[in-house]
């Protein structure tokens, strides 16, 4: 079974600085996409980050970057010239690239809660 | 184009009482999926649907969780009687069909606001 894990339950980061947030997974498939969620107080799960297994190349939106180490399992979120809008909780998950598996329930980790400091 | 929406956004019951919650997903997707967060720990999941069929119900914890999809469009979870531990927030997704086979299929999910149910 697919595991993810986030190892900071909390993180701080001043105003425009940057800040990483990490995430390692464990997984026997070769095929599969990874996710970083965004949950603002209002609940509201937000993609933040998406990004293919096969693909190389990190992924990146705007100040949101992705560290992708497959051999390591290791996908971490870069937040460039951080905001106060950025506070919010961060989830990052995994989903199977196999459909006729039938198995794509996302696999989320327990989160990791950033702060935002003026 | 209105995204997955949820209701009630936060219930507060008593131990023993029932709770419906509801999630309407975004039109046309096939694909719904409830999930549940207990504070402090994982989201996880608790059941698929294609359509109005239960594809997967793996994580449904117990037999007080009853989860409907009439008609393949909004889905309704039940819990019935509601204890302690049910309590959490509790999130809707929902998605496109997979678009073919061995090929990767879409796989953003969008998600709903969520419910935070209360057991008290």
């Amino acid at each position: 079974a697919q595991t993810v894990t986030q190892s900071q339950p909390e993180m701080s980061v001043q105003e425009a600085e940057t800040v990483t947030l990490s995430c390692t997974y464990d997984t026997s498939e070769s095929d599969y996409y990874l996710f970083w969620y965004k949950q603002p107080p209002s609940r509201q799960m937000i993609l933040v980050i998406r990004q293919e297994a096969y693909k190389q190349q990190n992924a990146t939106e705007n100040r949101f970057s992705v560290n992708f180490q497959k051999a390591a399992k290791s996908f971490s979120l870069k937040i460039s010239d951080s905001q106060l809008g950025d506070a919010a909780m961060y989830f990052c998950a995994y989903r199977s690239a196999y459909p006729e598996n039938r198995d794509d329930k996302i696999i989320f980790g327990k989160g990791t809660r950033l702060h935002i400091l003026p | 184009e209105a995204g997955v929406t949820q209701f009630p956004s936060h219930s507060v019951i008593e131990k023993g009482q029932t709770v419906t919650l509801r999630c309407d997903p975004i039109s046309g997707h096939d694909n719904l999926y409830w999930y549940r967060r207990v504070m402090g720990k994982e989201i996880k999941f608790l059941l698929h649907f294609v359509k109005e069929s239960k594809q997967d119900e793996s994580g449904m914890p117990n037999n007080r969780f009853l989860a409907e999809r009439t008609g393949g469009t909004y889905s309704t979870l039940k819990v019935q009687p509601a204890e302690l531990e049910d309590s959490g927030v509790y999130f809707c997704a929902s998605s496109q069909a997979p678009v073919g086979v061995g090929i990767l299929m879409n796989t953003e999910a969008f998600f709903g606001q969520g419910t935070r149910l209360t057991v008290v």
